[in-house]
């Protein structure tokens, strides 16, 4: 069935540090792959998304490219701030299904 | 603010009773769906409809159901409670069945004792 693996968590950085959170996913077909946020006591909230192969989602200084050969979607940011602490998780939809199959969430802890 | 609204924010209730979750959708959007986060079992789908019709099932166990109203507002309605029921409940909407950005409320966080 489909899935998706994140890497473990805390993440744990510096403000202005680079940040890349791995995802690989495994499904059938096309999938569209997408980033979710989730800040402290908040719902999840759309950071990207990428709907095809090769096609990059960004979004608030984020990336993410969808990489076919590689089945990956990894997140990056070249700078992050205190403000982007928070948990991230990665999720599917394959073509023909309504549901998103989410990672277990990476938690991303930036100190001052 | 997303634009869906989840209702009550916390719910403190004890083994085997019943509660009823409440989700309003974003204006416009016909596809509610719900999830479950917990910590062994992450965010898991448990049921999604379509302008009130189910539309696709996961992983739900049957003392749960879930309607959707002429309104578009959706519940879940969870009976016989456990302690393994506790848990983050969200709800998400989106304009279509395979609409491929779903909104998310804040949810509803169910804890049984």
């Amino acid at each position: 069935g489909n899935s998706v693996t994140q890497m473990e968590g805390p993440v744990t950085l510096s403000e202005e540090a680079f940040l890349t959170i791995n995802c690989t996913y495994t499904a059938t077909g096309y999938p569209s792959l997408f980033w979710y946020v989730q800040y402290p006591g908040e719902g999840l909230q759309l950071l990207l998304k990428a709907t095809k192969a090769d096609d990059k989602g960004s979004n608030k200084g984020f990336e993410a490219t969808y990489r076919k050969e590689t089945t990956s979607f990894h997140l990056e940011k070249g700078s992050v701030q205190v403000s982007d602490s928070a948990v991230y998780f990665c999720a599917l939809r394959s073509a023909g299904f309504q549901k998103l199959v989410f990672g277990t969430g990476t938690r991303l802890l930036v100190s001052p | 603010d997303s634009g869906v609204t989840q209702t009550p924010k916390h719910l403190i209730t004890a083994t085997g009773q019943r509660v009823t979750l409440r989700c309003s959708p974003r204006s416009g959007d016909l596809s509610v769906y719900w999830y479950q986060q917990s910590l062994d079992q992450g965010l898991q789908f448990l049921i999604q409809y379509y302008n009130g019709e189910e539309r696709a099932k996961g992983n739900i166990l049957e003392r749960f159901s879930a309607q959707q109203f002429p309104d578009l507002h959706s519940e879940l309605n969870l009976s016989s409670l456990e302690l393994g029921d506790s848990a983050l409940y969200f709800c998400a909407s989106s304009v279509e069945p395979r609409g491929t950005e779903a909104f998310f409320g804040q949810g509803t966080r169910l804890t049984v004792v």
